[in-house]
């Protein structure tokens, strides 16, 4: 069985642009979570999404937003990039928006601004 | 300010010694999580642990799930080289929302 999987693995951009990037979850599982794992900030809560929708937003600016398509695949983007959005984004997902669920995640996307 | 406290940051120790990360929190968490990840990888889930108090084994790991529900902690016997590698422990919050310590580096050396 496919694990989570991410795309791009790698994307450089430059400051001011914008990046996309993309996940697929588990076969079955319907709840897509999206991290940032900054050097030295750990990682960080993004945003969830269950069942198409946002159920859930950590301490970030509005410039990164995404959406969760009805095959519950799921988009992370960021606008307007800047220098300190270079980080490693994960996308990890689950069977069901229940506590004491699981979460696996993807091997994630590299983002480097310069 | 982390919300989940994790210690130590750093830990460097030889081959066949016991070591213990610790996870502290003033936050109850309905469920605690830990992860392992190596350099240009995902983390991937060790254990959940959901039951005050509750322990569980995996091989040479043993996880164990505060009382109150706030801390947790993760020992390992007889570190291997192959045990190398950051440690994250992630508490789960309402709305599935999982807060991560800042994670330990282990480093074992043979």
């Amino acid at each position: 069985e496919a694990g989570v999987t991410q795309s791009p693995t790698h994307l450089i951009k430059t400051r001011g642009q914008q990046a996309t990037l993309r996940c697929s979850p588990i076969s079955g599982h319907t709840s897509v979570y999206w991290y940032q794992q900054a050097l030295g900030l750990g990682l960080q809560f993004l945003l969830w999404y269950d069942e198409g929708e946002e159920r859930n937003r950590g301490n970030f600016p509005p410039r990164f937003s995404g959406r969760q398509f009805p095959n519950y695949s799921s988009e992370l983007n960021v606008n307007a990039l800047e220098l300190e959005d270079s980080a490693l984004y994960l996308c990890a997902s689950s069977s069901y928006a229940g506590s004491g669920n699981t979460i696996y995640f993807g091997e994630g996307s590299w983002l480097t601004v310069v | 300010t982390q919300l989940l406290e994790q210690s130590p940051q750093f830990l460097s120790i030889q081959e066949g010694e016991n070591l213990t990360v610790y996870c502290n929190s003033s936050s109850v968490f309905s469920s605690l999580q830990w992860y392992r990840q190596e350099p240009g990888e995902g983390p991937v889930l060790l254990v959940t642990v959901v039951t005050g108090g509750e322990v569980k084994k995996l091989k040479r790991l043993t996880f164990q799930f505060g009382d109150a529900r706030k801390d947790s902690s993760l020992h390992i016997t007889a570190a291997q080289p192959g045990d190398t590698g950051l440690y994250l422990c992630a508490g789960e919050k309402n709305g599935n929302k999982l807060v991560f310590g800042a994670g330990t580096i282990l480093r074992v050396k043979s």
